[in-house]
C-alpha cells in the first residue's frame, strides 16, 4: 500500500488566497484526521472524520476553515481566506475501523506558507 | 477533557548519555497512552503505547516509557541515546471510551551531541 499520500507537499500563498489541501487516506480506513503542526501549539487535532461523516470539528480554528471527505478516498481541508498564521504543516492521517488508537497512519504533510 | 502537557520544548543530550522525556496528562479516568516519534520531514510513527497493565511497558528502538497513575505522568527513556534518535517526540493520550481521536503534546525536540 502506498501509505496516506497528501499533496501538495509544500504551498506558498499570498494571504487572502484560497488554499487546498489534499489526502488519500489508506484503503480500507474508514477514520481520518486532519492535524496541524506548529511550532508554538505543537500538533493540533482539527478534525476528524468516520465513514466519511465528520464527527468532531471542534478543533477548526474559525470559519475560514472547512474540511470535506466526499468519499471513503478523498478528503479535503481547505483555508479561506488565508492568513500569515495560518502557516505550520498540515498532516492527515487514517485509521482502519478495527484498528486500535493508536494505530494511525500519517501522510508526509503539507508545509504551507501564507505571505 | 483529556490534555498533554510536555514540558521540555528542546532537549540536547550527548550521544550514549541516558535520556528521560518527560509527559503528564489529564484525564478523567485511566487512559491510553502513547510516544510517537517525528524524524525531519517524516510524519509520526508509534514509539510505544500503554493500554492497562504493567506500567512499565518496552517499545521500539530500545525506548520504554512508565505510567505513574500519582503523578499523571507517562515519561520516556532510553538508557543510552544514539545520534540516530535526534527528532521530535510526542507524547499522547486517548479516551478509554467515547471519543476516538489523539490528543497530543507540543512536542519535545531532542538534538544529540557527539
Amino acid at each position: 500500500d502506498a501509505g496516506v499520500i497528501q499533496s501538495p507537499r509544500h504551498e506558498v500563498t499570498e494571504m487572502g488566497q484560497e488554499v487546498t489541501l489534499r489526502c488519500k487516506p489508506i484503503s480500507g480506513h474508514n477514520s481520518l484526521f486532519w492535524y496541524r503542526q506548529t511550532m508554538m501549539r505543537g500538533l493540533e487535532l482539527l478534525i476528524y472524520f468516520n465513514n466519511n461523516v465528520p464527527i468532531d470539528d471542534s478543533g477548526m480554528p474559525e470559519d475560514r476553515f472547512s474540511a470535506k471527505m466526499p468519499n471513503a478516498s478523498f478528503s479535503t481541508l481547505k483555508i479561506q481566506p488565508s492568513e500569515p498564521r495560518d502557516s505550520a504543516v498540515y498532516f492527515c492521517a487514517s485509521r482502519a475501523s478495527t484498528g486500535g488508537l493508536e494505530k494511525l497512519f500519517f501522510g508526509s504533510g503539507t508545509q504551507l506558507s501564507v505571505l | 477533557a483529556q490534555s498533554v502537557t510536555q514540558p521540555d520544548i528542546h532537549i540536547t543530550v550527548s550521544e550514549g548519555a541516558s535520556l528521560e522525556l518527560r509527559c503528564n496528562y489529564s484525564y478523567g479516568a485511566t487512559p491510553y497512552l502513547f510516544w510517537y516519534v517525528q524524524s525531519p520531514g517524516q510524519g509520526l510513527q508509534l514509539l510505544l503505547k500503554y493500554f492497562s497493565g504493567d506500567t512499565l511497558v518496552q517499545g521500539i528502538k530500545g525506548f520504554e516509557a512508565e505510567f505513574k497513575r500519582s503523578q499523571s505522568s507517562f515519561n520516556l527513556r532510553k538508557p543510552s541515546v544514539h545520534w540516530s534518535d535526534a527528532a521530535e517526540y510526542f507524547c499522547a493520550v486517548g479516551a478509554v471510551t467515547g471519543r476516538r481521536a489523539l490528543t497530543f503534546g507540543s512536542g519535545t525536540r531532542l538534538q544529540v551531541q557527539p
